[in-house]
């Protein structure tokens, strides 16, 4: 799997948008970009997957830059409950996906 | 629907004793299926995979081990363990194709004292 980079740690304010970026400068053309979050004491759970299109679901948006090498996952009113780690990572043909150290995201009230 | 099942939640287990962590999916057949363990503080380490019955491929050597005894059956195991061995272990499953998400299990906690 390519490299993503992304931010250590990120705050934001209760009920406000969040957009926690993810840099993926050596992805590949048969990369989907996916993201995970993983709130304390849990398994990462699934959030938002994309190839080259922007995506949005009841969770969260994923905005994909025209030429695939940065991605944004964008939360539109951050809650208490997405205070988590949020990891970005690129999915190939291949058979396992690791998972680098992701952003911190830490939600004030 | 598919459901992944992992057991115990937590485990403390005394140095040099064995170990066998048990995980199974339902509802879907021939899934992948991944280790990962997460020391404390720490990002999530891929232990094993396996793409099918008795197939098993090793990402970090180490005092464990991995087997498939059944397509839906996941077990990790461990002779000896080690304080090193301390952390929270998750088992996953998804399809192969690169679009397809991974579904996590709810972890075992392992405490070696």
């Amino acid at each position: 799997d390519a490299k993503t980079t992304q931010p250590n740690s990120m705050e934001s304010n209760e009920e406000e948008p969040v957009h926690l970026p993810c840099n993926h400068s050596t992805i590949s053309g048969t990369d989907y970009i996916h993201w995970y979050r993983q709130l304390p004491s849990q398994g990462p759970e699934y959030v938002i997957h994309g190839l080259t299109s922007n995506v949005n679901n009841r969770m969260a948006s994923l905005a994909i830059a025209e030429d695939r090498k940065s991605s944004t996952l964008i939360l539109h009113r951050a809650t208490l409950r997405d205070a988590a780690v949020y990891y970005c990572i690129l999915r190939d043909r291949g058979n396992d996906m690791r998972f680098g150290a992701g952003t911190r995201l830490t939600v004030k009230p | 629907s598919q459901t992944i099942h992992q057991w115990p939640a937590t485990l403390v287990q005394p140095v040099g004793s064995p170990l066998s962590l048990e995980c199974t999916v339902e509802g879907t057949s021939n899934p992948n299926l991944y280790w990962y363990r997460q020391a404390a503080g720490r990002g999530l380490q891929l232990l094993f995979y396996s793409v099918g019955i008795g197939q098993i491929s090793s990402e970090v050597p180490q005092n464990l081990s991995a087997s498939r005894p059944q397509d839906r059956q996941f077990i990790l195991s461990s002779k000896k363990l080690l304080l090193s061995d301390s952390g929270f272990y998750l088992c996953a499953w998804s399809r192969g194709q690169s679009f397809a998400g991974y579904t996590f299990g709810s972890g075992t906690r392992l405490t070696v004292v």
